[in-house]
């Protein structure tokens, strides 16, 4: 069964703490996304990877960056985290260009105090 | 960025009930996607629709793309309670990896 695994439900950080959110997939797949997720707004685009050491810019990359050096895993960090990146954030990853399904993982809810 | 809005953002009803969620852009899509996520859960795809005009059913639930595949709406006929959730829909142009995401309808199902 396919499975995108993300390794914190819950944080809980202070301002100016550096953050790491990992995310791992079991399908093999090429292509990973993080993205937010906030009433009202839907889901936005952070960062998107189709390939090993590959990374492309989202709809709002700002204060984020990611690394992916596994094709399984993909993270997301927050340099210096600050109030306004408490959210909900998802990981997802998907196959070849052929299918257009995107798994999510659970999701991990940070909140920054 | 390539925006898509939702209607209604809230939506409560009885069991039994029908309803209908619409998805609007003014851009064009390669394919519309409709998700729903659950509580404490990630997005899970109920279906895609890639051709202006299309119509999919899915048990109860029927989707529709616009013909201008600018637009789509999903309908739920004898709304159950386990179909609460909040329902999103996603314009994509799958080949460049870009999928742009509704701001959501959240639909609670009253028993």
């Amino acid at each position: 069964d396919v499975k995108v695994t993300q390794s914190s439900r819950y944080l809980v950080k202070r301002t100016g703490e550096k953050v790491f959110l990992e995310c791992v997939q079991d399908m093999d797949h090429e292509n990973m996304f993080w993205y937010r997720q906030d009433p009202g707004l839907g889901l936005r685009l952070i960062y998107f990877s189709y390939d090993v050491k590959m990374k492309e810019k989202g709809d709002i990359p700002e204060g984020y960056s990611v690394s992916r050096e596994k094709k399984e895993r993909f993270s997301l960090i927050l340099e210096s985290a600050s109030t306004n990146q408490t959210s909900m954030y998802l990981c997802a990853s998907r196959g070849t260009p052929l299918i257009w399904e995107l798994f999510f993982g659970e999701g991990s809810r940070l909140t920054v105090l | 960025t390539q925006l898509l809005e939702q209607s209604p953002q809230f939506l409560s009803i009885q069991e039994g009930e029908n309803l209908t969620v619409y998805c609007n852009s003014s851009s064009v899509f390669s394919s519309l996607q409709w998700y729903r996520q659950e509580p404490g859960e990630g997005p899970v795809l109920l279906v895609t629709v890639v051709t202006g005009g299309e119509v999919k059913k899915l048990k109860r639930l029927t989707f529709q793309f616009g013909d201008a595949r600018k637009d789509s709406s999903l309908h739920i006929t004898a709304a159950q309670p386990g179909d609460t959730g909040l329902y999103l829909c996603a314009g994509g142009h799958p080949a460049g990896n870009q999928f742009y995401f509704g701001t959501g309808t959240s639909l609670t199902v009253i028993p």
